[in-house]
C-alpha cells in the first residue's frame, strides 16, 4: 500500500523555537506537498516540491521553509515558531495522476 | 486566481436520506481538474474522484455520484441512502491542467462541508 508518514502526530513547542515537521513517502514520486488546515479556512498550501532540491511557494509560505534532500523525504521548517502557527499540518504526495494526493495522518502543532 | 466555494458549512441528515454537497469554482483556465476528498474523524484525507474539465459526464460509484456542470461552474456530490460511516468533512478542490507538471498537482481546496449522518 502507498504510505505517507508524518513523524509526529502531536507537538507542543514554545514561541521562538525552531520546529521540524518530517514527512516520508514510499511512492517513489516526485511531487510532495505541505498543507495547513485550520477550522473555517480549509486546507491551504504552504510549499510543494516537484523534485529533489526543488521547491515552490504555495499560498501561505511566510514563516516557513522546506527541505527536500532525498526523494522520499520532505521537511517543513518553522524557523521561529509563533502562536499563529498553531495548526494541523498535512503532508501529501502524488501517485497515480494529477491531484490524486495521498495524505499523511497530520501533525497537530501547538505553539505556546 | 482560482477559488473553490463550498457554501454549506455543516449538514446533518438521518441515515438513508440522500444528501448533496455543493461545490462552485472559479478559474480563468480553460482546462482544469476538479476533485472531491473525504476526511473522516480519523483525520486522513482520502481521494474520491478527479474530473477533467473536458469531461462533463456525470459519474456514479456505488452510492456516490457527481454532477459536473460547466455552465454553472459547479461540481456537486450526492450520497444516496447515506450511512453513519459517511460522516466526515468533504472537500472540493481544483487544479490547473497545464503542461507544467508541478502545476497539475497543486490543488486549491474549498473550506469543506461537515456531514453528520445520524442513526
Amino acid at each position: 500500500d502507498v504510505k505517507v508518514t508524518q513523524s509526529s502526530r502531536y507537538l507542543v513547542k514554545r514561541t521562538g523555537e525552531k520546529v521540524f515537521l518530517e514527512c516520508v513517502q514510499d511512492m517513489d514520486h516526485e511531487n510532495m506537498f505541505w498543507y495547513r488546515q485550520d477550522p473555517g479556512l480549509g486546507l491551504r498550501l504552504i510549499y510543494f516540491s516537484y523534485d529533489v532540491k526543488m521547491k515552490e511557494k504555495g499560498d501561505i509560505p511566510e514563516g516557513y521553509s522546506v527541505s527536500r534532500e532525498k526523494k522520499e523525504r520532505f521537511s517543513l521548517i518553522l524557523e521561529s515558531a509563533s502562536t499563529n502557527q498553531t495548526s494541523m499540518y498535512l503532508c501529501a504526495g502524488t501517485h497515480r495522476g494529477p491531484g490524486e494526493l495521498f495524505f499523511g495522518e497530520g501533525s497537530r502543532l501547538t505553539v505556546l | 486566481a482560482q477559488k473553490v466555494t463550498q457554501a454549506q458549512t455543516e449538514i446533518s441528515v438521518v441515515e438513508k436520506e440522500d444528501v448533496t454537497l455543493d461545490c462552485v469554482y472559479e478559474t480563468r483556465d480553460t482546462t482544469y481538474y476538479l476533485f472531491w476528498y473525504k476526511q473522516p474523524p480519523s483525520g486522513e484525507l482520502v481521494f474520491l474522484i478527479r474530473r477533467n474539465s473536458f469531461d462533463e459526464q456525470n459519474e456514479i460509484s456505488g452510492r456516490y455520484s457527481w454532477n459536473f456542470q460547466k455552465s454553472t461552474s459547479s461540481f456537486n456530490f450526492t450520497i444516496t441512502a447515506s450511512q453513519v460511516v459517511d460522516s466526515a468533512v468533504y472537500f472540493c478542490a481544483l487544479s490547473e491542467a497545464s503542461n507544467s507538471g508541478g502545476s497539475n498537482y497543486k490543488l486549491t481546496f474549498g473550506k469543506g462541508t461537515l456531514l453528520t449522518v445520524n442513526p
